[in-house]
């Protein structure tokens, strides 16, 4: 079955405790990248990746790392989490980058930082 | 910067009945992408609905459609025939070589 894997689903760390959110996907896809939700704001694109070893920012990258070691991972890193980082997490992927692909999304992770 | 925005926080339609979802966007790119998402409660983001900026026709799917109107740089969300199942968070996002825009979002409800 195709389809992208987030975990964990769900995270209640400590400020300041590093953690990662893996992600994967089956598709072959280039493109990968990761959002962030909170209410009110929808989704915001944190850093996403067109290719292995090519990443780049997005509009909220501040406390993020990202990697794209292989075409079929791209881990998010919050190397010292703070509460302002609680949210819903989504990485997505698609077949290439560009105008005209929809974006396949994992079904999420929930963190809360404390 | 890009943006999306959608100006209906909360819509409210009735079964059977049509809703137009609301969404306008600011690029200066040529070549871009619309797409429109939903997120039911659950919180899974599904694909409903692409509109390409070099697309002449407004795409549709099945019951959706998108108003595609490139010089008001605005790409409304039309479901026709409302369902229950049809109550959920309505995204807008736009595409263009790299990065992905998605508006706040609208929350639509469906009464019976």
């Amino acid at each position: 079955e195709a389809q992208v894997t987030q975990n964990p689903r769900y995270l209640i760390t400590v400020t300041g405790k590093k953690l990662t959110v893996t992600c994967s996907q089956n598709m072959n896809h280039e493109y990968m990248s990761w959002y962030r939700q909170d209410p009110g704001l929808g989704l915001r694109q944190i850093y996403y990746s067109m290719n292995v070893e090519v990443t780049d920012k997005g509009d909220v990258p501040e406390g993020y790392k990202v990697s794209r070691k292989e075409k079929r991972n791209f881990p998010l890193i919050l190397e010292s989490p703070s509460p302002n980082q609680t949210s819903l997490y989504f990485c997505a992927s698609s077949l290439s980058q560009g105008a005209v692909n929809e974006q396949f999304f994992g079904p999420g992770t929930r963190l809360t930082v404390l | 910067a890009q943006k999306i925005t959608q100006t209906q926080p909360g819509m409210f339609v009735q079964e059977k009945e049509a809703v137009t979802l609301d969404c306008t966007y600011d690029t200066s790119d040529q070549s871009y992408g619309l797409f429109w998402y939903k997120q039911p409660s659950s919180g899974e983001m599904i694909f409903l609905i692409y509109q390409g900026s070099y697309d002449e026709q407004n795409a549709t799917e099945g019951r959706y459609s998108l108003n595609f109107q490139k010089a008001r740089k605005s790409a409304n969300l039309v479901i026709s025939a409302s369902q229950l199942g049809d109550s959920a968070m309505y995204f807008c996002a736009q595409t263009s070589y790299d990065k992905v825009i998605f508006g706040p979002g609208t929350s639509l409800s469906v009464i019976p």
